[in-house]
C-alpha cells in the first residue's frame, strides 16, 4: 500500500538554527498538505501544495513540492521556540481521496 | 467561526467495554473525517464522510468500530468491544468539500484521548 515517510524522526536544534523535514511518498500525490501539531494539541493546517515544483513561503517557512510530486520539504529559517512541535505532511493518492499522513518530524529547540 | 467540537475530551475504560465519541463539525462543512492517532505516530484515517455518505472506510476495523453521520452534520464513532491497542487520541476533522484537486483545508477538533486498561 501507499506509504508516506518523513525524515528525520526527531530534530533538536539551537534556537536560531535552520530546520528541514523531508517527506517522501511511494506513489505520486495529487497534492500535499503540511500540518503542525504542538505538544498535547491537535494538527493545524499550514499549507497545501498542488503543482509540480511548487514553492510557497510563509514568513520563515518555505515549502517545496518535488517535480515528480512524490516528495516535499519544509524548511524553517532561524528557528524560534514557538516553532516547537511535530510537523506532518499528508497527501492523497492521485486516484483516490484517502489521506495518508506521514510519520512526522518532532522539532525541539534549545533556547 | 466556531471550530470542530468533540466530546468527551478524555475517557478511560476497561478492555471489552464499549465507548462512543461525538463530533460536531464546522457549520457548512460537507466532509467529516475520523482519525486515530497513536502516541508518536501520525494520524491514521479511519473513515471519511461526504455529507452523510461514506467515502472511505478501508482502514476502519469494522468488527469493532462503527461510525455514523446522521443528517450529514454530527457524527459518532463507537468502539465495541475495546481492546488495549485502541488506546489513542481520536481526532475528528472537517473540511468544506473534501475533493482531492481543490484547495481544501482540514480543521481538526481537540480530540478524545482514550485509555483502555
Amino acid at each position: 500500500g501507499q506509504q508516506v515517510m518523513q525524515i528525520p524522526q526527531y530534530q533538536h536544534v539551537q534556537e536560531g538554527e535552520d530546520f528541514t523535514t523531508y517527506c517522501n511518498s511511494s506513489t505520486t500525490l495529487s497534492n500535499i498538505q503540511w500540518y503542525k501539531q504542538r505538544p498535547g494539541g491537535h494538527p493545524v493546517f499550514l499549507i497545501q501544495l498542488v503543482k509540480s515544483g511548487e514553492v510557497k513561503k510563509q514568513k520563515r517557512l518555505t515549502f517545496q513540492f518535488g517535480e515528480a510530486k512524490k516528495n516535499s520539504s519544509l524548511h524553517i529559517t532561524a528557528t524560534q521556540t514557538t516553532d516547537v512541535g511535530t510537523y506532518f505532511c499528508a497527501g492523497p493518492r492521485s486516484s483516490a481521496s484517502k489521506i495518508i499522513f506521514g510519520s512526522g518530524t518532532r522539532l525541539s529547540i534549545r533556547p | 467561526e466556531a471550530g470542530v467540537a468533540q466530546s468527551p475530551r478524555y475517557k478511560i475504560i476497561e478492555k471489552r467495554q464499549s465507548v462512543a465519541f461525538w463530533c460536531n463539525p464546522i457549520s457548512g462543512h460537507a466532509t467529516l473525517y475520523w482519525y486515530q492517532q497513536i502516541l508518536g505516530q501520525g494520524p491514521k484515517l479511519l473513515i471519511q464522510f461526504q455529507n452523510n455518505g461514506v467515502v472511505d472506510d478501508s482502514q476502519l476495523p469494522k468488527d469493532r468500530f462503527s461510525a455514523e453521520r446522521l443528517k450529514g452534520v454530527d457524527s459518532t464513532l463507537k468502539i465495541q468491544p475495546a481492546k488495549l491497542e485502541d488506546s489513542a487520541v481520536y481526532l475528528c476533522a472537517s473540511s468544506l468539500e473534501g475533493g482531492i484537486n481543490i484547495e481544501d483545508t482540514q480543521y481538526f477538533g481537540p480530540g478524545t484521548r482514550l485509555t483502555v486498561l
